[in-house]
């Protein structure tokens, strides 16, 4: 079975710091893999994805995240954070076997908080 | 606003009662996705219908069923409630997660449910 690991539980940030979110998951297979972004109150928002080709991808509010396959991992990057990224950050991955996709799985996530 | 809808935002039932979630998907997805997001098991799939049958099942006790109508919208039923079930209950809807091809899901805000 899938499953998807996230290493930070909270991690305190103070604005313009680097921001990079842990994300491993284990599955020998294919994968499509995502980052979502939970803002308080808020629904479940796609950050970014990847699905094939160039491993480094990039997603909205200067997010990026890079897919490196030996490693089983999907960080979420961001060069500068703001107070406004403050919000809880998910991985999840689907696996991809012919022509049929799974469930999404998701790891506990990451709370973010940026410190003015 | 997503697109995908859920109602009631927030319910406070008792224990031993039912309650009712509703999901109405995104215009034009036909799967729908139930997920239970609570602060020590994280977002926990529950089921998925896509196009009114019941395609997959996650951790969904067997005091909750749901079921997804021809108007493609669905229901969460959650029966014989426990303090334990006290949770954010999310609904997502995707297009066609059987082809092989770039798909996400789409979230809606959720109901949180509170039972005392």
């Amino acid at each position: 079975a899938q499953s998807v690991s996230q290493h930070n539980h909270h991690v305190i940030l103070s604005e313009a710091a680097s921001l990079e979110l842990g994300c491993n998951y284990s599955y020998g297979g294919t994968v499509n893999l995502f980052w979502y972004v939970q803002y308080p109150g808020q629904h479940l928002q796609l950050l970014l994805k990847y699905f094939s080709g160039d491993p480094l991808v990039k997603g909205i509010k200067g997010f990026e995240a890079e897919f490196i396959k030996s490693k089983f991992s999907f960080n979420l990057r961001k060069p500068s954070v703001q107070w406004s990224d403050t919000a809880e950050y998910f991985c999840a991955v689907n696996a991809r076997w012919g022509g049929s996709q799974g469930n999404l799985i998701f790891g506990k996530g990451t709370k973010l908080s940026v410190k003015p | 606003d997503s697109g995908v809808t859920q109602t009631p935002k927030h319910l406070i039932t008792a224990t031993g009662q039912r309650v009712t979630l509703r999901c109405s998907p995104r215009s034009g997805d036909l799967s729908v996705y139930w997920y239970q997001q609570s602060l020590d098991q994280g977002l926990q799939f529950l089921i998925q219908y896509y196009n009114g049958e019941e395609r997959a099942k996650g951790n969904i006790l067997e005091r909750f069923s749901a079921q997804q109508f021809p108007d493609l919208h669905s229901e969460l039923n959650l029966s014989s409630l426990e303090l334990g079930d006290s949770a954010l209950y999310f609904c997502a809807s995707s297009v066609d997660p059987s082809r092989d091809r770039d798909y996400g899901y789409t979230f809606g805000s959720g109901t949180r449910l509170t039972v005392v």
